[in-house]
């Protein structure tokens, strides 16, 4: 039950757009659909926004967009806005019936 | 409204005990599996455990595995979370998520998605002496 790797920090300029990575294994990232990611801002609980690699629940904003290839999957934050820095976690459900979760990633908007 | 609320932290030292618990309201709990989540102070999120619709499968991460139980009661739409031996290293933040969905019937439990939904603010667990 090792960790999914993502980058310990990105940035990014207002309008500019950020790819955080997120790499597993077989057993959990490349063996499903089940890879999520969630939001979170300081002080408060996770939000999810995306799921099943690709989708995103009502509400969240379309600049949001997620995909996988092989072990490894991507979320893209297009048009950044400041309210998008936030620390950013990627999950996935396993074989063994777990959770996974990813290191955590912080987004700086410059 | 959808909602989870924790209950159930504070300080305890090393070796004790401490029972967390999460009521559920807005959704119908028992279609759906249930996890707790923990945060370290300064650190990433750690999935701890989850239990099936019924309650008739659960799983750990390994670094509680034999102290931790997860536990739930479907007619009072509540998740408990009974930690012993508990080391400084399980201070954190701990949440509790909705984390899968699907339905019960006389034939089993069957779950159409896998993704955590709704989450609660979280509540916040010192082990220290």
């Amino acid at each position: 039950q090792s960790a999914l790797t993502q980058p310990a920090s990105v940035s990014g300029s207002p309008g500019q757009s950020i790819t955080i990575s997120c790499t597993g294994t077989s057993s959990d990232v490349g063996g499903n659909n089940y890879v999520s990611w969630h939001q979170q801002h300081p002080g408060k609980a996770p939000k999810l926004m995306i799921y099943d690699v690709s989708k995103r629940p009502s509400g969240v904003s379309y600049r949001f967009s997620g995909s996988k290839s092989g072990n490894t999957a991507s979320l893209t934050i297009s048009g950044l806005q400041a309210e998008d820095e936030a620390d950013y976690y990627c999950s996935s459900y396993t074989s063994g019936n777990t959770w996974v979760f990813g290191g955590g990633t912080k987004l700086t908007v410059l | 409204e959808v909602q989870l609320v924790e209950s159930g932290g504070g300080l305890v030292q090393p070796g004790g005990s401490l029972r967390l618990s999460c009521a559920a309201s807005g959704f119908t709990f028992n279609h759906y599996w249930m996890s707790w989540v923990r945060q370290s102070p300064g650190k990433g999120l750690e999935w701890v455990a989850n239990i099936k619709q019924d309650g008739s499968e659960s799983y750990y991460v390994e670094s509680v595995k034999g102290r931790f139980t997860i536990s739930r009661d479907n007619p009072q739409k509540s998740l408990d979370l009974q930690m012993n031996s508990l080391r400084a290293e399980d201070t954190a933040v701990y949440y509790c998520a909705r984390s899968g969905g699907g339905y019960c019937s006389s034939t089993g439990c069957y779950t159409f998605y896998y993704y955590m939904d709704v989450w609660g603010k979280g509540t916040t667990v010192t082990v220290s002496s």
